[in-house]
């Protein structure tokens, strides 16, 4: 059981936009921790896509956004294509465990 | 081009130890903090260990803790986990991570992923 949870599978058709929602505790993502999302494609290795809650990377598309409140933090990602399919992690802090968490994971299909 | 390559992973049996290594490229290692992250079979991602810039601050995972040894050597452009008494838990591909600054800090995220290195571990 991930300290932050995501959905396992959200989907969406081609040019649609899809959510993908992280949520954590007054530990982590709300004692203000950033939150930072990673697409990994099958069969390769996790590639940085979101950081600080809402900054993307050189080279990330702007079809790509996060953003965070609360005890929460969202990635969307706008007009889908098939190359976006993959899997995609949230990660943050958490001050009682003192370590690095990531979320479950969450498999995004397109239709 | 930052590239980060994994080696030394293989089949060990439970309670035996395996040394990975992570060779750096494309860019100023003795400048950043850098982790080890795993991934188990069909599972998702979870920390192990980051260290420093220097050396000076390393952390570990509670699951590895006491068994699992982070170091690096700046003269080689080199990150190492020394794993002891090996579980089948341990079971992963294993991931170096480069961090964007010279601490491990809990703000940080990982900016640049190697390919993995596996270790099965199995009788």
């Amino acid at each position: 059981q991930s300290v932050l949870t995501q959905p396992p599978s959200v989907s969406g058709a081609p040019g649609q936009r899809v959510a993908i929602s992280c949520t954590g505790s007054g530990s982590n993502i709300g004692a203000g921790y950033d939150v930072h999302w990673y697409q990994q494609l099958p069969g390769t290795a996790p590639k940085l896509l979101i950081y600080g809650s809402s900054n993307r990377p050189s080279g990330v598309p702007d079809r790509f956004s996060g953003s965070k409140s609360a005890t929460s933090a969202s990635l969307a990602i706008t007009g889908l294509q098939a190359e976006d399919e993959a899997d995609y992690y949230c990660q943050s802090f958490d001050s009682s465990l003192s370590a690095v968490i990531f979320g479950g994971g969450t498999k995004l299909t397109v239709l | 081009e930052v590239q980060l390559v994994e080696s030394g992973g293989g089949l060990v049996q439970p309670g035996r130890s395996l040394r990975l290594s992570c060779v750096a490229s494309g860019f100023k290692f003795d400048d950043y903090a850098m982790d080890w992250v795993r991934q188990a079979p069909g599972k998702g991602l979870e920390w192990v260990s980051g260290i420093s810039w220097n050396s000076g601050s390393v952390d570990y995972a509670d699951s590895v803790k006491g068994r699992f040894t982070i170091s690096r050597d700046n003269a080689k452009n080199s990150l190492y986990l020394q794993m002891n008494g090996l579980r089948p838990e341990d079971t992963a591909l294993y991931f170096c991570a480069k961090h964007p600054g010279r601490y491990v800090s809990g703000w940080d995220h990982f900016d640049n992923w190697g390919q993995g290195s596996l270790v099965t571990v199995s009788s």
